[in-house]
């Protein structure tokens, strides 16, 4: 069973700039969600997808945003990159249809951006 | 607790030792604790989800137990090995149950 695909793997963008990246999930699994991981804030949680439908947000400004397509496929967005954005992006699926609050998740590779 | 706290922020053991690391969430509105294991270049790997006061899970040498009212857990690891070198995660979900949110981790390793 092929795990959490995430692409690209690696970016180098300069301020102002924008990016897309990509997450496919586990085959069956519906929800997917986004976490931004710096040195000295952790994991923080961007959002959680599904069906198609944004179920929470974390607190980014608006400059971050996602979708997910109707194959589960999920991609977030940055527009106008600031220096601080350079991080790795995880992001990961679960089966649990209910929330987070049942199923484990299952994480990528991560993106990792860089922002110059 | 406003957020999910971490303790200690990193170990070092030697091999052999048994160890335990802490995780502080805030008690209300609780739906369930994550533990994740965070190897170097690899992605976060799941070790348990807890949803039930008093609730303890058992995965090899690994063990974590669930206090939902005083809001923690206690990861458990029995005869460290240098292959448990990694970073431990807790994370509690909150948000209606969609949201989650992580502590800050503790680093642990295991010398020989």
């Amino acid at each position: 069973k092929a795990g959490v695909t995430q692409t690209p793997r690696y970016l180098i963008k300069t301020r102002g700039q924008q990016v897309t990246l990509s997450c496919s999930p586990i085959s069956g699994h519906r929800s997917v969600s986004w976490y931004q991981q710096t040195p000295g804030q952790g994991l923080q949680f961007l959002f959680e997808y599904f069906s198609e439908t944004q179920r929470n947000k974390g607190n980014f400004p608006g400059r971050f945003s996602g979708r997910q397509f109707s194959n589960s496929r999920s991609e977030m967005n940055v527009s106008t990159l600031e220096l601080g954005d350079s991080a790795l992006y995880l992001c990961a699926s679960s089966s649990s249809g209910t929330g987070l609050n049942t199923g484990e998740l299952f994480f990528g590779e991560g993106s990792r951006l860089t922002v110059l | 607790i406003l957020n999910v706290e971490q303790s200690p922020q990193s170990l070092h053991v030697q091999e052999g030792d048994s160890t335990n690391f802490t995780c502080s969430f805030p008690s209300s509105n609780f739906y369930a604790l994550h533990w994740y294991r965070w190897e170097t270049a690899k992605s976060p790997e799941a070790l348990f989800v807890m949803t039930l006061n008093g609730d303890e899970k058992k995965k090899g040498r690994i063990s974590a137990t669930l206090n939902t009212k005083e809001g923690y857990s206690y990861l458990y690891i029995k005869g460290s090995q240098p292959e448990d070198s990694a970073t431990y995660l807790c994370a509690s979900v909150t948000g209606g149950g969609n949201k989650l949110t992580f502590g800050t981790g503790t680093q642990l390793k295991v010398e020989l």
